[in-house]
Parts: structure tokens; sequence; C-alpha cells
């Protein structure tokens, strides 16, 4: 069975510093893995996905997230917050079309 | 070209009453999905159509919900018998085969109020 556990419910962090949020997945194969963010009142959008190419993933505004397999790990980063990467961010894991999702990181930014 | 959209935006209803909400996937997605947020929540995974095969209903929350999907393309989730705790956004995606694996879009959602 395919789940993901997002280790922190909310993460506080000050403008310009780097951005760390821890996402673990449980699958029983090579797993396709994402990340979606969803700003106050607006819909969930796409940061990146990994899919067995390469193991760092580039995505949208600046994130990245490095799939590890030995550690079982999907954790999204970012060298320097911006006042508007604050909202919640999902982990998500796939088993074909079925898509598991993490309970989400609100993530907070200080001016 | 055009994302998923869902109708209504906003929808208040008396507790009691029956609800239906609209999904219209993109153009060519397989796989339809609807899920449930309530205020400050994750999702909440309700149902999955793919294709032709028989939807997942693992997640549909009591038997005053129900789903369908007309020809493989819009769907419509009911809600009989509103009750306050039905309250919440709810959303629709749609994916598609990107490569490898498929990718999963959402709409706008449905945010409903039971009074």
């Amino acid at each position: 069975a395919q789940s993901v556990t997002q280790l922190d419910s909310h993460v506080s962090v000050s403008e310009g510093t780097p951005v760390l949020l821890r996402c673990n997945y449980s699958s029983s194969y090579s797993p396709s893995l994402f990340w979606y963010v969803q700003h106050p009142n607006k819909g969930l959008q796409l940061l990146l996905k990994y899919t067995s190419a390469a193991t760092l993933v580039k995505g949208i505004n600046g994130f990245e997230a490095e799939f590890k397999k030995s550690e079982t790990s999907f954790h999204l980063t970012k060298p320097s917050a911006h006042m508007s990467d604050a909202a919640e961010y999902f982990c998500v894991v796939s088993d074909r079309s079925q898509f598991y999702f993490g309970t989400g990181t609100s993530l907070t930014v200080i001016p | 070209g055009a994302g998923v959209s869902q109708s209504p935006s906003n929808k208040v209803t008396e507790k009691g009453k029956d609800v239906e909400l609209r999904c219209d996937p993109i153009s060519g997605h397989t796989a339809l999905y609807w899920y449930r947020q309530s205020l400050g929540q994750g999702l909440e995974f309700l149902i999955y159509f793919q294709g032709n095969s028989a939807p997942d209903k693992s997640g549909l929350p009591s038997d005053r919900f129900s789903a369908e999907r007309t020809g493989g393309s819009v769907s419509t989730l009911t809600i009989q018998r509103t009750q306050q705790e039905d309250s919440a956004v709810y959303l629709c995606a749609s994916s598609y085969l990107a490569g490898s694996s498929y990718e999963q879009y959402f709409g706008p959602g449905t945010r409903l109020t039971v009074t």
C-alpha cells in the first residue's frame, strides 16, 4: 500500500532563509511522487514531480525535491523563502492513477 | 487550454436538502477524482473514476453521498439530506498519463455551507 507522512504540520521560517518541508513515503514499488501547493482560498497547484528519472527534481518558484530511496524520503527545499511562499504544501504518492495525499504542512514566512 | 471547472463555486443550503456539485474535467483526461477539504484540514479522498472501470467509492463517508460520471466526462457529486458536518470545500481533479506517470490537475472547488 502507498502512503505519505509529512513530518511537520507547521513550519515557520524568516524571509530569505532556507525552507525544508519533510516527507516520507511508503510504497511497494518505485513510486511517483509529487508536491502540491495551495495558497489561501486557492486551488491546488503542482509544484514538481518525481518519476524515476533524475533524483533531484526542480519545480516552479525555485523549489526542489530530492528522492532518496534509502531513506524513503522526498523532502521539499528552497534556498531562500519569499513572502509569497506562505501556503499549505502537500506531498503525494501515486499508484498508477490513484493518488495518496499527506496531511499537509503549513508554511509561514516571517518578514 | 481550459482547466478543470467546477460549479457552483459557492453553495449555501439548508440542513436536510439535497445538493448536486458538478465537475467538468480537462478534455482527454481518463481519471476523475472527488475530494473534500474541511476548514484548515488536508484532503479527504471521496471517490475516483478511471475510464470505464467501476469507480472506487471507498472514501465516501456515508450512503448519503453518491457520484456519477456520464460519458466518461462530466461528473456530479450528490449529497442527500445534507448535514452541517458536510460543510467543506469539495475539490474535483482529473488526470492523464504524462510519460510514465499520471499528473493530476485540480479545479477551484465548490464551497458548500450547510446552515
